[in-house]
């Protein structure tokens, strides 16, 4: 079936080394793709976004890429801090109808940093 | 500034008792949405709206579930004859306009079902 969904459940990484968030999905047509951070008691923060004409975005201290071929979503962390433990997703858009705000979202991810 | 405020926060209820949860989005956002984190579940997408008319209400799992939206700002999620398994984190988030993905959400309001 259709799904968006990642590799592993809990990530832990010592604090400055970087991490990798990985996400699978299925539907081809998906065209948006975009990352969330949700730390406990909040709701989801925007973190990057990307869509299907680039492989590859950046911003502060992170890196999304897009593997269409293998469809295939990462979330590179560069210096992993404290504050980055959360729990991370993945959505993707593929409403034909231009509303891309209306994701399915991934089971998430959750990340560990050890001081 | 002012993020997208819910409320309330925390609702304890009983089954088949109707419950209201209400959303204020950042003035000036158009675009509204509805979303369900069920204990340990990514989100699911129940409504959108854009002004006050909802365009895509494909989300919502039953008729007990109703939204609206007025002056194109408060919106209120309202449930009816509430089950066990509507016990969930609503979150609410609104944002520009309906080309973007990137939404801006509260804090949610828990709701738990007894």
């Amino acid at each position: 079936g259709e799904s968006v969904g990642l590799h592993l459940p809990t990530l832990s990484v010592q604090e400055g080394d970087n991490s990798i968030i990985n996400c699978a999905y299925s539907n081809s047509a998906s065209d948006y793709f975009i990352w969330y951070k949700q730390e406990s008691g909040k709701g989801p923060q925007f973190i990057i976004d990307i869509r299907s004409n680039m492989d590859k975005r950046q911003g502060q201290r992170v890196t999304v890429l897009l593997n269409k071929t293998v469809k295939h979503l990462s979330l590179q962390i560069a210096a992993t801090q404290p504050g980055d433990s959360a729990v991370y997703f993945c959505a993707e858009n593929r409403d034909g109808s231009g509303n891309t705000g209306k994701l399915i979202f991934g089971q998430g991810t959750t990340l560990q940093v050890k001081p | 500034g002012a993020g997208v405020s819910q409320s309330p926060s925390n609702k304890v209820t009983e089954k088949g008792k109707d419950v209201e949860l209400r959303c204020d989005p950042i003035s000036g956002h158009t675009a509204l949405y509805w979303y369900r984190q069920s204990l340990g579940q990514g989100l699911e997408f129940l409504i959108y709206f854009q002004g006050n008319s909802a365009p895509d209400k494909s989300g919502l799992p039953s008729d007990r579930f109703s939204a609206e939206r007025t002056g194109g700002s408060v919106s209120t999620l309202t449930i009816q004859r509430t089950q066990q398994e509507d016990s969930a984190v609503y979150l609410c988030a609104s944002t520009y306009d309906r080309f973007t993905g990137e939404l801006f959400f509260g804090e949610g309001s828990r709701l738990t079902v007894l």
